[in-house]
């Protein structure tokens, strides 16, 4: 997990409610991920940005939105649209998007719809 | 479409037994192959990937994968497992053909190694 930083590492939220997951690096990448991990299912991709200030949707992007005003930080907002949110979370980085490149990963917040 | 296919949802191994977990892919263009770990409500731990050249690629904690073009595998193995490895572990292909180079998971195999 070394290098990228996530929190919390628990979150509960209420129906209805945004929240924020924090993701951090400090490895000067420049790509950063999103993936949504539910039981039973591989990764799936929710965002993810390239460079700072850009970012794109990836497969599930419903229901998310993110920000990349710093190299260093990636934040995802589960918003109330999201219809299933409970699902555990992992942000990863990588230097670039060559296809050489290795995605490495935080360790996750758990959050859960109360 | 790439795709990803782990066909054991679970694996067990006796302690110090030669131990297979196994992965196909289905790409378009050159394959680019990852493996990585997950504990227990942790994030996932890279071991290793294949790009070109050697079919036997190794990794960390002692873990291999073999790259078989002809069968589309790419099998993550080791000589004696131990307790400790048991785990989730998930088999991934860079897909290059669009967002950005995601990588499309397996839905993971969890291995069990008993003493």
């Amino acid at each position: 997990d070394g290098g990228i930083t996530q929190s919390p590492k628990y979150l509960f939220r209420k129906e209805g409610q945004n929240v924020t997951l924090s993701c951090e690096q400090n490895l000067n990448h420049d790509a950063m991920y999103w993936y949504r991990q539910d039981p039973g299912q591989g990764l799936r991709l929710i965002y993810y940005s390239q460079i700072v200030n850009d970012f794109q949707k990836g497969d599930i992007a419903e229901g998310y939105s993110v920000s990349r005003e710093k190299k260093e930080s990636f934040p995802l907002t589960v918003t109330s649209a999201q219809k299933n949110p409970t699902a555990f979370y992992l942000c990863a980085s990588s230097i670039g998007q060559g296809s050489t490149d290795t995605q490495y990963f935080g360790p996750g917040t758990r959050l859960t719809v109360l | 479409a790439q795709s990803v296919a782990q066909p054991e949802d679970q694996v067990n191994v006796a302690e110090g037994n030669p131990l297979t977990v196994k992965c196909t892919y289905s790409v378009s263009g050159n394959p680019y192959l990852f493996w990585y770990v997950q504990y227990p409500n942790r994030g996932l731990q890279f071991l290793l990937k294949y790009i070109t050249g050697d079919n036997l690629v190794k990794g960390s904690y002692g873990f291999e994968a073999e790259f078989n073009k002809s069968q589309t595998s790419f099998h993550l193995k080791k000589p004696s497992a131990l307790v400790s490895d048991s785990a989730l572990y998930f088999c991934a292909v860079r897909d290059m053909s669009n967002q950005g180079g995601k990588l499309i998971f397996g839905q993971g195999t969890e291995l069990s190694v008993k003493p």
